[in-house]
């Protein structure tokens, strides 16, 4: 049982390039979610989802997509990273929504140059 | 909107000694989720403790334990004996009842133990 796990753990990119962070939860959580973390600041949820084939927007969901084709897998996509975009993200899993525990992975520091 | 507010940025302790942590959060709701989360230097988020509002108990988990003061709004953490692993930093967090996208987390407090 691996929990939650993120990859990779660290990434630089350059302005305007794309890529994806993974996700994965073998916990059989209905509930995802994707968080990022800024200095001085506590998590700011991105998109979560509720269940395969369900997702929907947090309080900072601009230049991010998400997609949840199974329930064990839940993508962050980055269309064009941009400077603003340098943060930790965060991805949690939990069984029935917010209220319950959440389960978070290790986390991926991102850098966009 | 909803703020999760901690106004200690930092506090030290020290090692079998008690500290008290402050959270105070806005809202207009009665229904909502109040919870601490720890985040060791690994960076992984491990829930401490959560009080549902309604319950008028504080929530209490071996060591760590709440003052939920609803009509102040207001959510502190205490450890008790604090050990050396409790060297973190700790988040404040809000979930309103209804609402599966309004979860709120404060700017956190980085706890320092010394032995």
């Amino acid at each position: 049982n691996a929990g939650v796990t993120q990859t990779p753990k660290f990434q630089v990119l350059k302005t305007g390039q794309s890529m994806t962070l993974q996700c994965a939860q073998d916990m059989n959580h209905e509930y995802m979610s994707w968080y990022r973390q800024d200095p001085g600041m506590g998590l700011r949820l991105i998109h979560y989802s509720v269940g395969a084939g369900i997702t929907d927007q947090g309080e900072v969901p601009n230049g991010y997509n998400v997609s949840r084709s199974t329930t064990e897998d839940f993508p962050l996509r980055l269309l064009s990273a941009a400077p603003s975009q340098t943060s930790v993200y965060f991805c949690a899993s939990s069984l029935g929504g917010f209220q319950e525990t959440q389960y978070f992975g290790p986390g991926t520091r991102l850098l966009v140059l | 909107a909803q703020t999760v507010t901690q106004s200690q940025p930092e506090m030290s302790v020290q090692e079998a000694e008690t500290v008290t942590l402050s959270c105070t959060y806005d809202t207009s709701e009665s229904d909502y989720y109040l919870f601490w989360y720890k985040q060791p230097p690994s960076r992984q988020m491990i829930l401490v403790i959560r009080q549902e509002a309604y319950k008028q108990q504080n929530a209490t988990e071996n060591r760590f334990s709440v003052n939920f003061q609803k009509a102040a709004k207001s959510f502190s953490l205490k450890i008790s004996d604090s050990q050396l692993g409790d060297a973190a930093m700790y988040f404040c967090a809000y979930r309103r009842g209804d609402n599966n996208n309004d979860m709120r987390f404060g700017a956190g407090t980085r706890l320092t133990v010394k032995p």
